[in-house]
C-alpha cells in the first residue's frame, strides 16, 4: 500500500512570494490533515478535511493561507504572500475515518522563506 | 484547546537500556496516538491508544484515561529508536488533534 505522498520536498522562496504544496493521501482515506511544524515544536493542525468538506480550520491563518481538496482525494495548501515566520515543515496526513482512526503522515515539505 | 505535556523533554540512553516516556493531558480524550519522528523528519504512528494497554515488540503503551496520562515504554533500546516521540490527542469536547511538546531520545551505542 502506497503511503501519503507530498511534493515538493523542499522549497525556498523570498518573503511576499507565493507557494503551493500538494498532497496525495492513502487511497480510500476520507480524512486529510495539514500540519505546520516549526523547528523544535510539535506539529500544529492547520486544516482538516472529511472527504472534500472542511471539518476544522480554526488555526489556519486565512488572510494568507488557503487549502482545498477537490473531489475528496488530493489536496493543495497555498501561502500567499509568505512571511519569514512561515518557515517550517508542512506535513500532510490521512486517516481512514474521522477522529477515531490512526493517522499516517507524509514526508513533509520543508519551506524556507528568506 | 487541550494542553498536552510530555516528559522528560530530553533523554539519553545507553543501547540496551529501558525507558518510560510520559504524556499528560488536561481534558478527557477520545483519541490518543503515539508517534516517532525519526532524524529525517518522518512521523511514524506507534500506537492508537485512547485507553488500555498495547504492546508491539519492544514497545508498549498504557493510557489511564481517568487520570489523564499515557506512558510509552521502550525496552532494550537500539540506536534506531533515536528521534522525537510525540503524543497527540483529541479531546471529548473538540474535533482536532493537539500534539504534545515531544521527548527527544538519543540512544548511544
Amino acid at each position: 500500500e502506497a503511503g501519503v505522498a507530498q511534493s515538493p520536498r523542499y522549497k525556498i522562496i523570498e518573503k511576499r512570494q507565493s507557494v503551493a504544496f500538494w498532497c496525495n493521501p492513502i487511497s480510500g482515506h476520507a480524512t486529510l490533515y495539514w500540519y505546520q511544524q516549526i523547528l523544535g515544536q510539535g506539529p500544529k493542525l492547520l486544516i482538516q478535511f472529511q472527504n472534500n468538506g472542511v471539518v476544522d480550520d480554526s488555526q489556519l491563518p486565512k488572510d494568507r493561507f488557503s487549502a482545498e481538496r477537490l473531489k475528496g482525494v488530493d489536496s493543495t495548501l497555498k501561502i500567499q504572500p509568505a512571511k519569514l515566520e512561515d518557515s517550517a515543515v508542512y506535513l500532510c496526513a490521512s486517516s481512514l475515518g474521522f477522529q477515531s482512526d490512526t493517522q499516517y503522515f507524509g514526508p513533509g515539505t520543508r519551506l524556507t522563506v528568506l | 484547546g487541550i494542553q498536552v505535556e510530555q516528559s522528560p523533554p530530553d533523554l539519553i540512553l545507553q543501547e540496551g537500556a529501558n525507558s518510560t516516556l510520559r504524556c499528560n493531558f488536561s481534558d478527557s480524550v477520545n483519541n490518543l496516538q503515539w508517534f516517532h519522528q525519526n532524524p529525517w523528519g518522518q512521523l511514524i504512528n506507534l500506537f492508537y491508544i485512547p485507553s488500555g494497554t498495547k504492546q508491539n515488540g519492544r514497545l508498549s503503551a498504557t493510557t489511564v484515561a481517568t487520570e489523564r496520562y499515557s506512558l510509552l515504554y521502550i525496552s532494550s533500546s537500539q540506536t534506531t529508536d533515536s528521534g522525537v516521540y510525540f503524543c497527540a490527542v483529541i479531546s471529548n469536547t473538540g474535533n482536532q488533534f493537539y500534539f504534545g511538546t515531544g521527548t527527544s531520545l538519543t540512544v548511544i551505542p
